[in-house]
């Protein structure tokens, strides 16, 4: 079975920017997490999706939206990008919460 | 305070050893996640623990819901046990909501 995918990788945005970020779950995962790990703060919850709907969000600001499609694919968008969202995305699945997820390799943001 | 403590947050010890990395935490959960970061950033889940005690090879998991702490050991320990290992609290019910401890950086020396 795949293990979950994000994609990019990697990604290099400019201040003022906007970001789209995509990950895949384990197919027959229904709950996608994603997480921003940073230095500074460590590994942080943004929001759970569960059944195309959001079920649970972390503490950060409104420029930080995602979204779960039916196929349980998820997307994540930050608005007006800032140096201090440069961290590392991380996306997690699980068949149903709050079983064991799964992580994916994340997603390097640099905003410079 | 943070919610979730661990300690020690950096530990270096020879091969062979036996480990212990603790976790305290100060809410009410649904369950706890042990998680295993290898540089480059790929997180591994080794445990979820709701009560009691789990083994998987050379690692063991426990936690004590009463007194609201966790400890993950780790026997005979290898150089390829090297890696931050990551205790996560779930305050979600019937959902994910997860709240991260700092980090255990775990060297394991040959």
């Amino acid at each position: 079975k795949a293990g979950v995918t994000q994609t990019p990788r990697y990604l290099i945005k400019t201040r003022g920017q906007q970001v789209t970020l995509s990950c895949s779950p384990i197919s027959g995962h229904r709950s996608v997490s994603w997480y921003q790990q940073t230095p500074g703060q460590g590994l942080q919850f943004l929001f759970e999706y569960f059944s195309e709907t959001q079920r649970n969000k972390g503490n950060f600001p409104g420029r930080f939206s995602g979204r779960q499609f039916s196929n349980s694919r998820s997307e994540m968008n930050v608005s007006t990008l800032e140096l201090g969202d440069s961290a590392l995305y991380l996306c997690a699945s699980s068949y149903l919460p709050p079983y064991e997820q799964y992580f994916g390799p994340g997603t390097r943001l640099t905003v410079t | 305070k943070n919610e979730v403590e661990q300690s020690p947050q950096n530990l270096t010890a020879q091969e062979g050893e036996f480990i212990t990395i603790n976790c305290s935490y100060s809410v009410g959960i649904s369950a706890l996640h042990w998680l295993q970061q290898h540089p480059g950033g790929g997180i591994v889940s080794l445990f979820m623990l709701s009560s009691g005690k789990k083994k998987h090879g050379r690692l063991i998991a426990t936690i004590n819901i009463q007194e609201k702490h966790s400890s993950l050991h780790i026997t005979a320990s290898h150089p390829r046990d090297s890696a931050v290992y990551i205790c996560a609290v779930n305050l979600g019910q019937g959902a994910q909501k997860l709240v991260f401890g700092q980090g255990t950086r775990l060297t394991i020396n040959p």
